[in-house]
């Protein structure tokens, strides 16, 4: 049974600190990983996927990290803002396919 | 392009009565995905929709919980009777192909609340 940890559980940092998300998952047979951010009261809106063969994703100011064989994925965040302040969720795929294993999230607030 | 729709936003229900969710996917999506969070948990997989057919309800708790998808376009899950901890929060989510390189679209989600 997959079980995705995310740490820490909350994170509070000053506007333009750089920070990193971490997330690691026990089962390493995974078909890819996602990072997601919830906004309070709103939906999951995608981040990064990466594919199991590849090692990061970069979109902007995030980037996403996979090591497969450690079981484990960062999100770096790049001189943060308020704006970013939000839930970060990470998914794995399981070997399914289809159905995605979530953490609990990170609860990040980025203060002016 | 609108996104994944979910009605009610809310629910507010007491134990014991019937509660119908609804979900619209990104149009043309052929795959739909519900999920759910209960308080202090991780969000879960309940089951996923191919068009009309259920590919895998592997996550559904227990036959209280029925998911339809008539016709492969909107879905909805209804609850009954509903139990105290059904209350949650119910995500859909769509994709187009369904294979693993594809990102699923979430809802805002439902939330329910049995009391």
């Amino acid at each position: 049974k997959q079980e995705v940890t995310q740490i820490p559980a909350a994170l509070s940092v000053p506007e333009g600190e750089n920070l990193v998300l971490n997330c690691s998952f026990t089962d390493s047979a995974i078909y890819n990983l996602q990072w997601f951010r919830q906004d309070p009261g709103k939906g999951l809106t995608s981040l990064l996927l990466i594919q199991s063969s590849q090692r990061e994703q970069t979109s902007g100011r995030l980037n996403a990290s996979l090591d497969k064989s450690s079981g484990r994925s960062t999100l770096y965040i790049a001189a943060s803002q308020p704006g970013d302040s939000a839930t970060y969720l990470c998914a794995v795929y399981t070997n399914s396919g289809y159905a995605l294993n979530f953490g609990k999230g990170t609860s990040l607030l980025v203060t002016p | 392009e609108a996104g994944v729709t979910q009605f009610p936003s809310h629910s507010v229900i007491e134990k014991g009565q019937t509660v119908t969710l609804r979900c619209d996917p990104i149009s043309g999506h052929d795959n739909l995905y519900w999920y759910r969070r209960v308080m202090g948990k991780e969000i879960k997989f309940l089951l996923h929709f191919v068009k009309e057919s259920k590919q895998d309800e592997s996550g559904m708790p227990n036959n209280r919980f029925l998911a339809e998808r008539t016709g492969g376009t909107y879905s909805t899950l209804k609850v009954q009777p509903a139990e105290l901890e059904d209350s949650g929060v119910y995500f859909c989510a769509s994709s187009h192909l369904g294979g693993t390189a594809e990102t699923q679209y979430f809802g805002p989600g439902t939330r329910l609340l049995v009391l």
